[in-house]
């Protein structure tokens, strides 16, 4: 499996504050996803990265922001969380956009 | 949008016995995964494939580009099978493009 570490695993933040999950990865994989698993709604695609400091939606991006300054770590932000976006996050890499791809154990998000 | 259906979703089997999951694709089938998630929540990669069969010990894979589908074989299965298998297609990321998930097929082996 692809080294894809994800921190923090577990947080609990009130309604209305800033909230960043990282995910960092030792393969020097060029792409980069960040994911949510809601019951009901399988796995979405929130925001993915291409390259450094190249980042664009995917199909949940409201609410969420994205940094990608170096190519191990991709960062996601809720610049102020709401009650629906507690969820389970998970991190995602691959070598390009039409190869396999690793996901990290993921972080379970509860805003309260 | 592209629709990816699995079935059966809620699967129930006895130890040792054998399954046959299923993922049918609306549109072309580009880059085919089976994830398997463990009741701790990690996804775990089962097989990359495009298209062809593949085995790994009790697991095997299938799919047919052509006709749009994968299946996943289980074969003698184990309390340890237990848990929700997802197919995904991983296509090129454009605007339109995303990787698609299906909803899953949700199994429990029973002892």
């Amino acid at each position: 499996d692809a080294g894809i570490t994800q921190s923090p695993r577990h947080k609990v933040t009130e309604t209305g504050t800033p909230v960043t999950l990282r995910c960092h990865q030792t393969e020097n994989h060029r792409y980069m996803y960040w994911y949510r698993q809601d019951p009901g709604h399988g796995l979405r695609l929130i925001h993915y990265s291409y390259g450094v400091k190249d980042t664009d939606k995917g199909e949940v991006s409201d609410g969420y922001s994205v940094s990608r300054s170096k190519t191990e770590d991709f960062l996601l932000t809720l610049e102020s969380a709401t009650s629906s976006q507690t969820s389970v996050y998970f991190c995602a890499t691959s070598v390009d956009s039409r190869t396999e791809a690793f996901f990290g154990q993921g972080t379970r998000l509860t805003v309260v | 949008g592209i629709q990816v259906e699995q079935s059966p979703p809620d699967l129930i089997l006895q130890e040792g016995a054998n399954s046959t999951l299923r993922c049918n694709f609306s549109d072309s089938v580009n880059n085919l995964q089976w994830f398997h998630q463990n009741p701790w929540g990690q996804l775990i990669n089962l097989f990359y494939i495009p298209s062809g069969t593949k085995q790994n010990g009790r697991l095997s894979a299938t799919t047919v580009a052509t006709e749009r589908y994968s299946l996943l074989y289980i074969s003698s299965s184990q309390t340890t099978d237990s848990g929700v298998y997802f197919c995904a297609d991983l296509k090129a990321l454009n605007r339109d493009d995303k990787i698609i998930f299906g909803k899953g097929t949700r199994l429990h082996i029973l002892p």
